[in-house]
């Protein structure tokens, strides 16, 4: 089982908003780590976005719009990039990271398709 | 402004090594890790390993052992990352990022392995 598990595939409408998850494996407490979201668009590099931990204990990357959001959901031991105001360009390829045992680790990424 | 700038496209014959470089500006270099990530054409984000200027100290993922080599040469504000015994899985884009949360990224290098 993957440490980090993120759907391949979300759609949403413009306007709306979506909510990008990143599981973690069994075993391994979503409370105790801070998750790190990044989008991606095609022939581009990933862009840093935020990072969560708590409510009190996050980070907006700089130039970041406050439409970007994180937040956990306990019971489903995930993260969450909450995305408000669907705009086209939010259309991306999104990825979360966390450091488990000393390693990077990456979520598989999420293709946000905005229609 | 803060930025990462890597070297050029590499084509490598399998079995061979590459060295790419990672030039910082606009912050100070020994004051941030630098993480290595790399990408497959169409695939998700690898942590390959980071390398803490001001120390010397480095870590890389289980999969690398024995087959990367990262240094810095502070004086230029410049990382480099090694990676030998070059395979066809090894072609792929990598990219320079800066710190435990990578908030900035270099453009990328491909590195191609082919014979």
């Amino acid at each position: 089982q993957a440490v980090l598990t993120q759907p391949s595939s979300l759609s949403a409408s413009p306007g709306a908003s979506a909510s990008l998850t990143c599981t973690l494996r069994s075993g391994i407490n979503v409370g105790t780590y801070r998750i790190h979201w990044y989008q991606q668009n095609p022939g581009s590099p990933p862009r840093y976005l935020l990072n969560y931990r708590s409510d009190s204990d996050n980070q907006q990357g700089s130039g970041v719009p406050r439409r970007f959001s994180g937040s956990q959901d306990a019971s489903a031991n995930a993260g969450i990039l909450l995305i408000s105001g669907l705009q086209s360009e939010d259309e991306a390829d999104y990825y979360c990271m966390i450091w488990h045992s000393s390693a990077m680790v990456f979520g598989g990424g999420t293709r946000l398709t905005v229609l | 402004q803060v930025q990462l700038v890597q070297s050029g496209a590499e084509v490598k014959e399998p079995g061979a090594s590459v060295r790419v470089s990672c030039k910082a500006s606009g912050y100070t270099f020994t004051s941030y890790d630098i993480n290595w990530v790399r990408q497959a054409a169409g695939q998700g984000l690898e942590w390959v390993g980071w390398i803490n200027p001001m120390s010397g100290d480095t870590d890389h993922a289980r999969k690398f052992q024995g087959r990367v080599t990262m240094t810095t040469y502070n004086s230029i504000n410049t990382a480099y990352m090694e990676l030998t015994s070059l395979t066809s899985e090894d072609t792929a884009l990598y990219y320079c990022a800066r710190g435990t949360s990578i908030d900035v990224w270099g453009q990328g290098t491909t590195v191609t392995v082919s014979s």
